[in-house]
């Protein structure tokens, strides 16, 4: 069962475009939903993070929109650019004990082009 | 500042053959540990965690293990590896249980 799902599965946009990937969760548990940016060959980095409380955070380009009642959350970076190509991963978790873990989307992969 | 290493960064293996592959983090105490593996389209997946030395918890039964000697290391093993077990194997690494993990560069392993 997935508990995270990602769309789109691959994105491509134009230098100076926005960029939008979207998620929804399931576990009305969840309570922190970060998102991952991974270059090929290297680890997922920690880009930004929202927990429920607050229906956007903003940082630089990167913004995370958050609609509790909808269960959906979703990154925007705005102007795009060629060096933000990577393959972007949201996921979520309930920090109120427990055993729920990190889960992640499957993942999309962005391409900016010049 | 908080660093951690994996490696190698590659390993090419035959089907049948021993793993082990060694994760350690700096500038932390009793971080909780991780390992995922990855693979093409399917996202991260959740193998072990561990929240102190000699705890592990497994998310998945599969032809691997997971251990942890020393408060900073983490190493997954497996006595015969298989096909199946190629992938990108990812260890991680956070303060409190999920909150947020950090990733190393990982290992690519190849069963041939």
């Amino acid at each position: 069962q997935q508990q995270v799902k990602q769309s789109p599965q691959s994105l491509i946009v134009q230098k100076g475009g926005i960029s939008i990937i979207n998620c929804a969760y399931e576990n009305t548990a969840f309570d922190y939903f970060p998102w991952y940016q991974q270059f090929p060959g290297k680890g997922p980095a920690l880009l930004i993070a929202i927990r429920p409380d607050v229906s956007e955070k903003k940082e630089g380009r990167f913004t995370i929109s958050f609609n509790k009642s909808a269960k959906q959350f979703s990154l925007h970076i705005m102007d795009s650019q060629p060096g933000d190509s990577a393959t972007y991963f949201c996921a979520a978790s309930s920090t109120q004990g427990g055993s729920e873990k990190l889960v992640f989307g499957k993942g999309t992969k962005l391409t900016v082009n010049p | 500042s908080q660093t951690i290493h994996q490696w190698p960064a590659t390993l090419v293996q035959p089907v049948g053959s021993p793993l082990s592959l060694e994760c350690t983090v700096e500038g932390t105490s009793n971080p909780n540990l991780y390992w995922y593996r990855q693979a093409a389209g399917r996202g991260l997946q959740l193998l072990f965690y561990s929240v102190g030395i000699g705890q592990i918890s497994s998310e998945v039964p599969q032809n691997l293990s997971a251990s942890r000697p020393q408060d900073r290391q983490f190493i997954l093993s497996s006595k015969k590896l298989l096909l199946s077990d190629s992938g990108f194997y990812l260890c991680a690494w956070s303060d409190e249980l999920n909150q947020p993990q950090h990733f190393g560069d990982g290992t690519r392993l190849s069963i041939l």
